[in-house]
């Protein structure tokens, strides 16, 4: 069974600091692997699509990467601004499973002025 | 383009109660999926439509049911409602080559 795990759970910086969100899965049989930003209270906004054969992928001062053989995928957000503030979650697609989506539970950003 | 719409946003419903919600997939999209996700936690798959048919799903109760139109849109439909069903309701987009998903803004449920 796969299951998709986010460390850590919050992290607060201060304004202008690089940082790097984890999450690690089980099975390394994945389709791909998505990074979704989550504002209080609202839906998921799609930041980078990573496929099961790709090692990164890169949008403005963000950067996913992922190694399939250790079970992990790294965001790296350059710069970081008080509007980056929003809960981060990664998601795995099952290899030969086109439909369901499996979360991290999500590390929550602070960025402070 | 409007992206993946959602209604209603907010709703309150009364413990024992049936609710219908409402998704409309992005232009294009074929493929719907609904996600239950409680405060604090990661969303959870409940199931995914295509061609008008249930083709996977989530471990959640024959109380959640849903429906796809020919149009693509979809319908969660929850009946006999729980205090444990309050979450925020996502329904998700995609083609069915598994590629980019794309979530609604949600459907705030609170049993009360």
């Amino acid at each position: 069974k796969q299951e998709v795990t986010q460390i850590p759970a919050a992290l607060s910086v201060p304004e202008g600091e690089n940082l790097v969100l984890n999450c690690s899965f089980t099975d390394s049989a994945i389709y791909n692997l998505q990074w979704f930003r989550q504002d209080p209270g609202k839906g998921l906004t799609s930041l980078l699509l990573i496929q099961s054969s790709q090692r990164e992928q890169t949008s403005g001062r963000l950067n996913a990467s992922l190694d399939k053989s250790s079970g992990r995928s790294t965001l790296y957000i350059a710069a970081s601004q008080p509007g980056d503030s929003a809960t981060y979650l990664c998601a795995v697609r099952a290899r030969g499973n086109t439909g369901k989506l499996i979360f991290g539970q999500g590390t929550t950003l602070q960025v402070k002025p | 383009d409007a992206g993946v719409t959602q209604s209603p946003t907010h709703l309150i419903k009364t413990r024992g109660q049936q609710v219908t919600l409402r998704c409309s997939p992005k232009s294009g999209h074929d493929t719907v999926s609904w996600y239950q996700q409680a405060l604090g936690q990661g969303p959870q798959f409940i199931f995914q439509y295509y061609e008008e048919e249930e083709r996977q799903r989530g471990n959640f109760p024959d109380r959640f049911s849903g429906h796809q139109f020919p149009n693509y849109s979809s319908e969660l439909n929850v009946n006999a409602l729980l205090l444990g069903d309050s979450a925020l309701y996502l329904c998700a987009s995609s083609l069915r080559t598994g590629e980019t998903t794309f979530f609604g803004q949600g459907t705030r449920l609170t049993v009360v």
